[in-house]
């Protein structure tokens, strides 16, 4: 059974910071990752992914996945009030298998 | 638009009542999902259908039933509702074997 887990919970930072958002999960065969951002009272909307070892970036957005050490992560460069969001992460053991949510991260950036 | 469409968006209602909630989607999927977001924002599966046919039921309370009329729309019953049941309940839509899923704005259902 898949565990994923976010930290932290929340997190408040200035405009203009660097943020960095955590993701554990537990099956080392899982092959798809995410990350989902949900504005109160908002649908989630997927935000970035990555199914292979390593780095990409969009933006100010860079997700980096490590499958050795279980974790991957969400990187936002120069932070915006418009990021304050729940930021969930999800993954996926195979491209028919179900999708495990973390907790989530709350995120507020402070103008 | 193309989109996740939910109806209501809010219900309130008292234990032991019967609600039901709708959701369409206009994106062509085949595969639609009913998932369960609570008070601590925790997103859990409820059920998948593709293509009309149920291909994923988590433990939930059998009170719950999914009733799936086409693939592009997904509803959910729950008979005599319980307090534990307050929460959002999302629907989502993905292609079969797609790596992406989107989602509808929720409803938020609230038992006195």
């Amino acid at each position: 059974q898949q565990n994923v887990q976010q930290s932290p919970e929340s997190l408040i930072v200035p405009e203009g910071a660097r943020t960095s958002l955590n993701c554990t999960f537990s099956d080392s065969a899982s092959q798809y990752f995410w990350w989902y951002r949900q504005h109160s009272g908002k649908a989630p909307k997927a935000l970035m992914s990555i199914f292979s070892n390593g780095e990409k970036e969009e933006g100010r957005f860079t997700i980096h996945l490590n499958k050795a050490s279980l974790h991957f992560s969400l990187h936002i460069r120069d932070s915006q009030p418009s990021d304050s969001a729940l930021y969930l992460c999800a993954v996926r053991g195979s491209a028919l298998g179900r999708l495990h949510f973390g907790a989530g991260t709350q995120l507020i950036v402070i103008p | 638009e193309t989109a996740v469409f939910q109806t209501p968006n809010y219900h309130v209602t008292q234990v032991g009542n019967e609600v039901s909630f709708n959701c369409k989607q206009t994106l062509g999927h085949d595969t639609m999902y009913w998932y369960k977001q609570d008070s601590k924002k925790l997103l859990k599966i409820m059920f998948s259908y593709n293509n009309k046919q149920l291909i994923v039921n988590e433990t939930v309370p059998r009170r719950f039933s999914p009733q799936s009329s086409d693939k592009a729309h997904l509803n959910l019953r729950i008979k005599s509702v319980e307090p534990e049941d307050s929460a959002v309940y999302l629907c989502a839509s993905s292609y079969w074997g797609g790596r992406e899923q989107y989602f509808g704005p929720g409803t938020r259902l609230t038992v006195l």
